[in-house]
């Protein structure tokens, strides 16, 4: 059975530094096919991607957020970690996690992917 | 980025209906288009991969069809357990994007 579970602290300060894990069980993170994403959800609001990695070389971030993020993984531990630095009050939201599958299409020669597994959610507040 | 707008934001239906959602992407992504359904206090769950492709265990009232820039999710015979929020995605970009979701509930 695959599962994900995020951890983190509850409330943040305005200027520090978010760090969330991301703990895995049920599939390996040194499977190439296979990768974590993160997501996350501001209260009432859509989900928005944020970073996913599939290998130390293979990782991806928005674009809108780059600068402030940094995503890595411990395969030995089955945990990825999510850090965003610098966080405001707009930071404030539920971060998921969820296993990234890659898939190649044969036809046009591009890959394509899904997110079929997703933790719980853990909520963040940033406030002073 | 590749933006997606999801129509209409949200509906109101009764149980048994049939219901469409759509998605149009601001460029062509092929037929990389996924759906996600969430209920509220819940993570998102997938449905629908590679815009017609049904997830392993949803039930087959769900469907998806399009390619290029415009998609559409549909529910057939509504049930009590459909009414939630839809998600679409793409995957097209290396950079995902979601739409702005469509809020599904009972009229």
């Amino acid at each position: 059975q695959v599962t994900l579970k995020e951890s983190g602290p509850v409330l943040v300060k305005p200027t520090e530094t978010l760090t969330l894990t991301c703990t895995v069980s049920g599939f390996s993170l040194s499977n190439a096919r296979m990768g974590v994403s993160w997501i996350r959800q501001s209260p009432g609001k859509a989900l928005e991607w944020l970073a996913h990695m599939f290998s130390s070389a293979e990782k991806s971030y928005s674009s809108s957020l780059k600068t402030r993020l940094t995503i890595s993984r411990d395969t030995s531990t089955s945990q990825a970690v999510l850090t965003m630095t610098n966080v405001e009050p707009v930071d404030t939201g539920t971060y998921y996690c969820a296993r990234i599958m890659r898939f190649y299409d044969n036809l046009s020669g591009s890959f394509y992917y899904t997110m079929d597994v997703w933790g719980q959610g853990t909520t963040v507040t940033v406030s002073s | 980025d590749i933006q997606l707008t999801q129509s209409p934001s949200s509906l109101s239906a009764s149980i048994g209906d049939r219901v469409t959602i759509t998605c149009r992407a601001s460029q062509a992504i092929s037929s990389y288009l996924n759906w996600y359904q969430q209920k509220p206090g819940s993570a998102p769950r997938l449905l629908i991969y590679t815009a017609s492709t049904l997830q392993s265990g949803v039930p087959s009232r769900f469907s998806g069809s399009g390619a290029g820039t415009d998609f559409t999710l549909t529910i057939n015979s509504l049930q009590p357990e459909d009414f939630a929020t839809y998600y679409c995605q793409q995957t097209y970009s290396t950079s995902i994007t979601f739409g702005q979701g469509t809020r599904l509930d009972i009229k």
